[in-house]
């Protein structure tokens, strides 16, 4: 079946400006995750969703990032005033379950990412 | 928080070398450990996984253990091949849900 998708796989922007990342996770998968990987880093933890919730944001770096999931399913990443330091990959991975119960079902599956560049 | 340590890299092997590729976490409680794989210009795949000590995990030639006394779960394949290829991440996951990552090891083999 279908991966987690995201879209744009690229995203140039201004200093200064509103950005919207978007990811599309497997059908069925309640827990939704964004993360941030860095040139030369590995990811980090920005939000996790658990259904139409957000379940833990203490990975977002400040109020220009919010995050919403309305439907249960896909989710946005909104960046306000865009800075030069938020350039990186984001990454979105969604998981069947969520818990110490999960066992195999809780297994996160990533997107591609998408590529920003603040210029 | 959850820290993981990982080898930095990069390593360059020849084909059929021996690789391994350390990794140590800090964690409260008993973290699931994972190690991903990026390869060229793709997402991040889950290689191998352990949830509790002494647990090995395998896949594809590789294996890692769940070492609760030394804190580690370092990655192993006794012959590489060229498509081995990669970026490396060893990941924690605590009772919190989220992943901890380290920094990543290139891995380049040559044929």
């Amino acid at each position: 079946g279908a991966g987690v998708s995201q879209t744009p796989s690229n995203k140039v922007t201004e200093k200064g400006k509103y950005v919207e990342l978007r990811c599309d996770p497997i059908s069925g998968h309640t827990a939704l995750y964004w993360y941030r990987q860095s040139l030369g880093q590995g990811p980090e933890f920005l939000i996790y969703f658990q259904g139409t919730g957000a379940a833990d944001d203490s990975g977002l770096p400040n109020d220009r990032f919010f995050a919403v999931r309305p439907e249960g399913s896909v989710s946005t990443l909104k960046i306000q005033r865009t800075e030069r330091g938020d350039s990186a990959v984001y990454l979105c991975a969604s998981s069947a379950m969520s818990g110490f119960l999960a066992g195999t079902l809780g297994e996160q599956y990533f997107g591609p990412g998408t590529r920003l560049t603040v210029t | 928080g959850d820290s993981v340590t990982q080898m930095e890299g990069p390593v360059t092997l020849s084909e059929e070398a021996f690789l391994t590729i350390n990794c140590t976490y800090t964690a409260t409680g008993y973290p699931s450990l994972f190690w991903y794989v990026q390869y060229p210009g793709e997402g991040l795949q889950l290689l191998l996984k352990a949830t509790k000590a002494d647990d090995k995990g395998s896949n594809k030639g590789f294996e890692a253990t769940y070492r609760k006394e030394t804190t580690s779960f370092h990655l192993e394949k006794g012959s590489v091949q060229v498509s081995d290829s990669a970026v490396y991440f060893c990941a924690s996951e605590g009772d919190d849900y989220k992943l901890s990552f380290g920094a990543g090891t290139t891995v380049t083999v040559r044929a």
